[in-house]
């Protein structure tokens, strides 16, 4: 089974902190995504990656960065944390796209921002 | 733009009533249609999938049928359970150049009586 792992499920930071989301995938996955789930908005995509030291920008990556040096990791970075980020951030990975190809998901990172 | 619309919830109904959640989307060409499924506090897992007009997604019980016509992915279960409680997202996948991304609805909140 594919398994995507978030390296911490729960994290309370302060505002302006440096925070860092690790996610690590099992698969030798090409593309790794990270969106973010609020209450009313549903999944909104922050950046994604379909290589090594590749990203692209998905709807919403202001405040975020991200980095990729290994196939297998994908991490989320927020320079300057802010209470407007406090929400649950969700890994995914998949293959190459082809037409159909699913999206794996973690289980999801709460981060509550003080 | 592209954008999937999904019924809102929360939707509430007794056990072994029949389920649907209605989706539409609005996309070029022709997007491969998902449905993730998401338990409390857990994260999203693949329910079911379809890659081309008039394909029937099943699993667990539920089904739903790509309608190209109608623009349309509606998820249906004839006899629901307890046990499927939780949040149903309706997604494409969006092809940029040769990778993709899923675009998500809202989500829709399930919740079954005993």
């Amino acid at each position: 089974d594919v398994k995507v792992t978030q390296s911490s499920r729960y994290l309370v930071k302060r505002t302006g902190e440096k925070v860092f989301l690790e996610c690590v995938q099992d698969m030798d996955h090409e593309n790794m995504f990270w969106y973010r789930q609020d209450p009313g908005l549903g999944l909104r995509l922050i950046y994604f990656s379909y290589d090594v030291k590749m990203k692209e920008k998905g709807d919403i990556p202001e405040g975020y960065s991200v980095s990729r040096e290994k196939k297998e990791r994908f991490s989320l970075i927020l320079e300057s944390a802010s209470t407007n980020q406090t929400s649950m951030y969700l890994c995914a990975s998949s293959p190459s796209a082809i037409s159909g190809n699913t999206i794996y998901f973690g289980e999801g990172s709460w981060l509550t921002v003080v | 733009g592209n954008s999937v619309t999904q019924m809102e919830g929360p939707v509430t109904l007794s056990e072994e009533a029949f389920l649907t959640i209605n989706c539409t989307y609005t996309a070029t060409g022709y997007p491969s249609l998902f449905w993730y499924v998401q338990y409390p506090g857990e994260g999203l897992q693949l329910l079911l999938k379809a890659t081309k007009a008039d394909d029937k997604g099943s699993n667990k019980g539920f089904e739903a049928t790509y309608r190209k016509e109608t623009t349309s992915f509606h998820l249906e279960k004839g006899s629901v359970q307890v046990s499927d409680s939780a949040v149903y997202f309706c997604a494409y996948m969006n092809y940029g150049g040769s990778q993709g991304n899923l675009i998500f609805g809202k989500g829709t909140k399930l919740s079954v009586k005993p």
